[in-house]
């Protein structure tokens, strides 16, 4: 049982450049969110789901876009990378908080440590 | 918009003494409080979950108690260990607020560090 899968571990861009981080989870978990975070900043949301085909906004959306094809995967791009964008990112995924009884924690990948030249 | 505040500074503590950390919240209050823990280079993992109308949560060493009044969580490790080293981040979770979005809305943390 893997849990959340993010890929890739690390990368360097460039100013100007486009990527697509990748999350998988195999916990059958209908929402999955993504994450950035950075030194005295804490974690910051920038995009969710609620299910598959379905997407909101965070708290910090701008230069980001995700898609939600499959229930299992989310994808973050940044369509043109800037050095604000430096950060570590983190994918989480959980239950439906629909139920007010769930104990429903976010289950968080290993991160991707991201750098803008 | 929701807002989480958790001390920045360090909390340095001696071994089998009990750490104190604080969470406080501002704008409306959340039906559910979740504590994670994060080691250096790993994601956060999940500690405990307190609901608004739970005073107090127990697990092993770790205690959550919830004041909706105060709008604050206080996290205490008892017993504390050199392992207890980490930062321990407080989560709003917002489910049964519709006008929340159902987000998990994370402080800065608190890095502890406990000496032997």
């Amino acid at each position: 049982n893997a849990g959340v899968t993010q890929t890739p571990k690390f990368r360097v861009l460039k100013t100007g450049q486009s990527m697509t981080l990748l999350c998988a989870q195999d916990m059958n978990h209908e929402y999955m969110y993504w994450y950035r975070q950075d030194p005295g900043m804490g974690l910051r949301l920038i995009h969710y789901s609620v299910g598959e085909g379905t997407t909101a906004k965070g708290e910090v959306p701008d230069g980001y876009n995700v898609s939600r094809l499959k229930k299992q995967n989310f994808l973050l791009g940044l369509e043109s990378a800037a050095p604000s964008q430096t950060s570590v990112y983190f994918c989480a995924s959980s239950y439906s908080r629909t139920d007010p009884d769930m104990n429903t924690e976010a289950f968080f990948g290993q991160g991707t440590r991201l750098t803008v030249v | 918009s929701q807002k989480i505040e958790q001390n920045s500074e360090a909390l340095n503590i001696q071994e089998g003494k009990t750490a104190t950390l604080t969470c406080n919240y501002t704008n409306y209050s959340p039906a559910y409080l979740q504590w994670y823990r994060q080691d250096p280079g790993r994601g956060p993992v999940f500690l405990l979950l307190i609901r608004e109308n739970e005073k107090e949560k127990r697990k092993e060493r770790l205690k959550v108690t919830f004041d909706t009044t105060l709008k604050q969580s206080l996290f205490h490790i008892t017993a504390s260990q050199p392992a207890d080293s980490a930062t321990y981040l407080c989560a709003l979770d917002s489910r049964v607020i519709k006008a929340a979005g159902n987000k998990l809305t994370f402080g800065g943390g608190t890095r502890v560090l406990v000496k032997p």
